[in-house]
């Protein structure tokens, strides 16, 4: 079973509009991380955001946020007053906690195209 | 702000060559990570170091992998027999400790192509 799933192969948003990036996990540690990176056509990746499993706000950054639904196990990015320097490749990543192996487990992402 | 580095950023080998890809990590990071992405595919963990040894390894990790600190700052993937199928984008990482909340940093990468 996949640990990772992002549904969206592609999103389409127009400038300054949100965009919600779709991510659901599976996992059985109470214990664990959440990452969203950043892929652009350049190929490097970026850090953009975490959720721990036990912290109780959603994160935020700038204008990036997670929207972390514990129960349903998902981990939805959200992107506010989207800009053309946003398309790119968006990749949403767990880490657990089980027997001390942190390796996070990448989803095969979802390609955000934004619109002028 | 500190970042990781990584040379070359494009290699071009032939079949059966052996390449080295060479890492930087961030000065007070202990962990270190190789990962692949096939093109159009999601990114895949090799192994990770810790210590001057393997902390942790995946399938796609086999004999003709290794990695080797062989200074206090460099970090280098070796690829004894290139293949085909070993072209891809190939990142290095680097965490300040092991744990769920420690943000990796990921290097530019080095973009392999076998020919």
């Amino acid at each position: 079973a996949q640990k990772i799933t992002q549904t969206q192969p592609g999103m389409f948003v127009q400038e300054k509009e949100a965009v919600t990036l779709d991510c659901t996990y599976d996992t059985s540690d109470q214990s664990y991380g959440l990452f969203w990176y950043k892929q652009p056509s350049s190929g490097e990746m970026i850090f953009l955001i975490y959720q721990g499993s036990y912290d109780e706000q959603n994160a935020t950054e700038g204008r990036y946020s997670l929207n972390f639904q514990k129960a349903r196990k998902s981990a939805n990015l959200v992107i506010s007053a989207s800009q053309l320097g946003d398309s790119a490749m968006y990749f949403c990543a767990m880490r657990e906690g089980t027997g001390g192996s942190y390796i996070p487990t990448f989803g095969r992402g979802t390609s955000l195209i934004v619109h002028p | 702000e500190p970042e990781v580095t990584q040379t070359p950023s494009h290699q071009v080998t032939q079949m059966g060559q052996e390449v080295i890809l060479r890492c930087v990590p961030i000065s007070n990071h202990l962990y270190f990570y190789w990962y692949r992405q096939i093109l159009g595919q999601k990114v895949e963990f090799l192994v990770s170091f810790y210590n001057n040894e393997i902390s942790e390894k995946s399938e796609i990790f086999d004999d003709q992998f290794s990695v080797e600190r062989p200074d206090g700052s460099n970090f280098t993937l070796k690829i004894r027999s290139t293949k085909l199928e070993d072209s891809a984008m190939y990142f290095c990482a680097s965490s300040e400790a092991l744990g769920v909340s420690y943000e990796q940093y990921f290097g530019p990468g080095t973009r392999l192509t076998v020919t």
